[in-house]
């Protein structure tokens, strides 16, 4: 199964911070990674996919880089609604696999 | 929009086989490049993939899982369904239905809010 390593695992900030989250996966998976937003009590919510693409309707401040094996979710803005564990996932073989999440908190 | 749903019992002895159906209003089931798939996250921790089916019937489990786990569809009723046997604690979980779109990279574009489902006797 391939592996993916988010880091970090939780992280404080406060509003209109810009963060970044990492995803690093064991094998290339060239741009075969989804990042997914979860609210306490929701279904995970699709943000990105194909690594950088935005999916209708998420806001642009967010944002997907990285292919092979380093990716990366940007919020340049970070807004109330934003705090949130977020998920990166793989999609080029199965079974897919997540990563473990990172938690968003407020400062 | 499409609205998944799940339904089910949301308690299941061990031992015993959970079952679980989702709804796909809007003809969706039968259209489009799309898998239907089954994901869990046991409380307070992260997601499992637990497998797809196709609406030809076509399935991909997840090994860990994948000596207990039946998925079916029935497009008539517009339903694809889990069966998960032999049950234990560990498998007490949110289960979600999603659906993936595999037009270009597969992603879980739809999700039903989720079915809390609890092993216990």
């Amino acid at each position: 199964d391939i592996q993916m390593t988010q880091s970090p695992s939780s992280l404080s900030a406060s509003v209109g911070d810009r963060v970044t989250i990492t995803c690093r996966a064991s094998q290339n998976i060239r741009t075969y990674l989804n990042w997914y937003q979860q609210k306490p009590g929701k279904a995970p919510n699709l943000l990105i996919y194909a690594a950088s693409t935005l999916q209708s309707g998420v806001p642009s401040r967010f944002s997907g880089s990285g292919s092979g094996t380093d990716f990366t979710l940007a919020i340049s803005s970070l807004q109330p609604e934003d705090f949130a564990t977020y998920y990166c996932q793989q999609s080029i073989g199965t079974p897919w696999t997540f990563g473990q999440g990172t938690k968003v908190e407020i400062k | 929009q499409v609205l998944l749903q799940e339904s089910g019992p949301g308690l299941v002895k061990p031992s015993e086989t959970l079952s679980l159906t989702c709804n796909v209003p809007g003809g969706f089931l039968s259209s489009g490049p799309y898998y239907w798939s089954w994901i869990r996250q046991p409380p307070g921790k992260g997601l499992e993939w637990i497998g797809y089916i196709h609406y030809t019937g076509s399935t991909n489990y997840n090994p860990s899982l994948k000596s207990r786990v039946t998925m079916s569809v029935d497009t008539s009723k517009s339903q694809f369904s889990l069966k998960l046997s032999s049950v234990t604690a560990a498998d007490t979980a949110v289960y979600y239905c999603a659906r993936v779109n595999y037009g270009g990279p597969p992603r879980g574009d739809y999700w039903g809010q989720g079915a809390l489902v609890t092993v216990s006797s």
